[in-house]
């Protein structure tokens, strides 16, 4: 069945690398969604996407992070540079809006640690 | 969006009907109500969701009661794989669509 993939699954990196993480939405969807988990804030919006182009990325600290789509198959999202603080699992979500409701379908995460 | 609020956590036996509450006083005509569920280390996923009338599917069924400001989310044979934080959330269905996670309610399935 149909599923939204995220890659790496895990990456641990240090502090000041650049971090880029992958997610390829259930085709067709035509909406994308990046949000963020720590257990201090729960999970929170960083941006989405309608048709490609970003409708949302207020939030998303703008200094380091930049979300992008460089066609209908993949989403990015990269951090330059990474801070400890960024350390968090990151989910990207897919849904189709057609004018009306949709679902939206998580991948399973990308868990990050900056060290 | 409306304001959720959830217990924080619950438990329930496997087997027996596992229902969780989600007051919404503050909701409008035009927000749903939608829950979604987070087993531990994967990604949320889509229960059911409803306006006004209860609803029903593979998963779960949904109570809203006549005022719209509270509902109950029933899963009716719980069993340990729906071990998990349940989240209620309410929204509208325009402009922004992205979803607002509240803390969510800790649902234990004992065995």
């Amino acid at each position: 069945d149909a599923r939204v993939t995220q890659t790496p699954r895990h990456k641990v990196t240090e502090m000041g690398q650049e971090v880029t993480m992958r997610c390829q939405p259930i085709l067709g969807h035509n909406t994308v969604f990046w949000y963020r988990q720590t257990m201090m804030q729960g999970l929170e919006l960083l941006a989405y996407f309608r048709n490609r182009a970003p409708l949302d990325d207020s939030g998303m600290p703008k200094d380091r992070f930049s979300a992008e789509m460089p066609d209908a198959t993949l989403a990015t999202l990269k951090i330059q540079p990474s801070e400890p603080r960024d350390s968090a699992v990151y989910f990207c979500a897919s849904g189709l809006v057609l004018g009306g409701l949709s679902e939206q379908y998580f991948g399973p995460g990308t868990r990050l640690t900056v060290t | 969006d409306a304001k959720t609020t959830q217990p924080p956590s619950m438990d329930c036996a496997e087997g027996r009907a596992a229902n969780l509450p989600c007051n919404h006083s503050t909701i409008s005509g035009n927000e749903y109500v939608y829950w979604y569920r987070q087993i531990h280390s994967q990604g949320p996923q889509y229960i059911i969701h409803g306006l006004k009338n209860n609803e029903t599917n593979e998963m779960a069924s949904l109570i809203i009661t006549e005022d719209r400001k509270s509902s109950t989310l029933i899963l009716p044979h719980a069993t340990l794989r729906d071990t998990a934080v349940y989240y209620c959330i309410v929204r509208v269905d325009t402009g922004r669509r992205a979803l607002t996670f509240g803390s969510g309610t800790r649902l234990q399935v004992q065995p």
